[in-house]
């Protein structure tokens, strides 16, 4: 079993939906939960941090983290063409030493 | 500021060939690492620093090597290389440690034919 699942899609939805990507886990040691967004033939950039249980907004974007079900979720509201994309979910463990672990990544296809 | 810049953006090498990708950042980050991107497997960690003249193994250091003799430079060495080698790679700077937001590079393809 990997350590984290993530479906690798490809998801397509038409624009203005609303878009729910998941990721589950099995190691109950991770606290720190995030979100990266890659474009195509570009380096990943963060989209939303999250430490420990809860949920987080920022714009259109939603992190939710389930850590009794060890599942996270990144909502996207009123998704955009621009927001096509691969995005990665990635955990890791309290101190310096811990590491980060990455999801695969799901694709997304925003359509018009 | 830059952030991490990476040389080259392309390259195609013959099997057994070696080569350096070359990773710096202008940000002067303690942490330091090099990913691989293969198709549907996700970023993997081959090799990390946590600061000059500090440097550790990841997931898949085999086939590769490492130096950081400065904060800002951080350059990977592929020693005879191998098709399994062909990979997207990138690096990524932080300041202090894998709990922080990672600064990615814009990559290198490598192809080992």
């Amino acid at each position: 079993q990997k350590e984290v699942e993530q479906d690798p899609g490809p998801l397509s939805v038409p624009e203005g939906a609303i878009v729910s990507l998941n990721c589950t886990y099995s190691n109950s040691a991770f606290q720190y939960f995030m979100w990266y967004r890659q474009y195509s033939r570009k380096g990943p950039e963060l989209l939303m941090y999250t430490y420990s249980s809860g949920n987080k907004e920022d714009g259109r974007f939603t992190a939710q983290v389930d850590k009794s079900s060890k599942y996270i979720s990144l909502f996207i509201r009123d998704s955009q063409p621009s927001d096509s994309a691969t995005y990665l979910c990635a955990m890791s463990g309290a101190g310096t030493a811990s590491k980060l672990t990455f999801g695969t990544g799901t694709r997304l296809q925003v359509t018009l | 500021n830059a952030g991490v810049t990476q040389t080259p953006k392309f390259r195609i090498l013959k099997i057994g060939q070696s080569m350096t990708l070359q990773c710096a950042q202008d940000m002067n980050h303690n942490y330091m690492y090099w990913y691989r991107q293969d198709p549907g497997m996700g970023l993997k960690l081959i090799y990390y620093s946590v600061g000059a003249g500090i440097t550790d193994k990841g997931e898949v250091p085999n086939g590769y090597n490492v130096s950081r003799s400065t904060t800002e430079d951080f350059p990977l060495r592929l020693e005879l290389a191998a098709p399994s080698q062909t990979s997207v790679y990138f690096c990524a700077s932080n300041p202090r440690g894998p709990n922080e937001k990672l600064f990615f590079g814009s990559g290198t393809q490598l192809s080992v034919l």
